[in-house]
């Protein structure tokens, strides 16, 4: 049972251009949203988050939607860097209700930024 | 202040031996989360642990894997007689509190191979 979903599993975007990430989530109960990035052979970063009283959070060029009546949020970087390619993961968690910060991730975007 | 430190970073291991991963958490952090990377795969929660306690381990295999948290000293995520299926990444998260604005930080993961 897949709870986050990123359906793209990869995206490829010119450097400059706006790049979009996308993620569905099935459970009602999830109350924080977050984007990590990843690189090969190393842990997961912190991007940015937002919690479910919001429908909008941005940190410089990364700034992420939450639609609650449609269980989806997504992730505009823009504008794209070559820098920005790596695997980009959506998690959420039952942080508020349930008091825990254990993760629920997606499958993973792998975003390709061409110079 | 050093982040979230896992060792070994490369471990192989043969059919049946015993894999034991260790996680130091960030200074300050009583919080410690092991989730598990199959290839081509997204992170999977395994085990949520506090210092002395298990606090969820509804991701965990039922044989053959336990984790610790000791009072003092690292966390150990332990596999006994290792199968070729276990081959996977495995990152450890840190977080000080639950229900703060403060987010789980990863490691960098352990890679185990299972020859």
């Amino acid at each position: 049972d897949q709870q986050v979903k990123q359906n793209s599993p990869s995206l490829s975007v010119q450097e400059g251009r706006i790049s979009i990430l996308n993620c569905d989530y099935t459970n009602s109960m999830f109350d924080y949203f977050l984007w990590y990035k990843k690189y090969p052979a190393e842990g997961p970063t912190f991007l940015i988050s937002i919690s479910s009283i919001k429908d909008k959070n941005e940190d410089g060029r990364f700034t992420v939607f939450l639609n609650k009546s449609a269980k989806h949020l997504s992730l505009h970087i823009v504008p794209s860097q070559p820098g920005d390619s790596a695997v980009y993961f959506c998690a959420a968690s039952e942080k508020y209700g349930g008091a825990t910060n254990k993760l629920i991730f997606g499958t993973g975007t792998l975003l390709a930024v061409q110079p | 202040n050093a982040g979230v430190m896992q060792n070994p970073r490369h471990l192989v291991r043969r059919r049946g031996q015993e894999a034991r991963l260790r996680c130091s958490p960030m200074k300050g952090h009583s919080h410690v989360y092991w989730y598990r990377q199959l290839p081509e795969e997204g992170l999977k929660f395994m085990v949520y642990l506090q210092k002395e306690n298990i606090i969820d381990e509804s991701g965990m295999p039922k044989e053959r894997f336990s984790a610790e948290f000791p009072k003092e000293g690292p966390s150990i995520l332990r596999i006994q007689q290792v199968v070729r299926g276990d081959s996977a990444a495995y990152f450890c998260a840190s977080s000080p509190l639950t229900g703060t604005d403060t987010e789980a930080f990863f490691g960098q993961g352990t890679r185990l191979t299972v020859v």
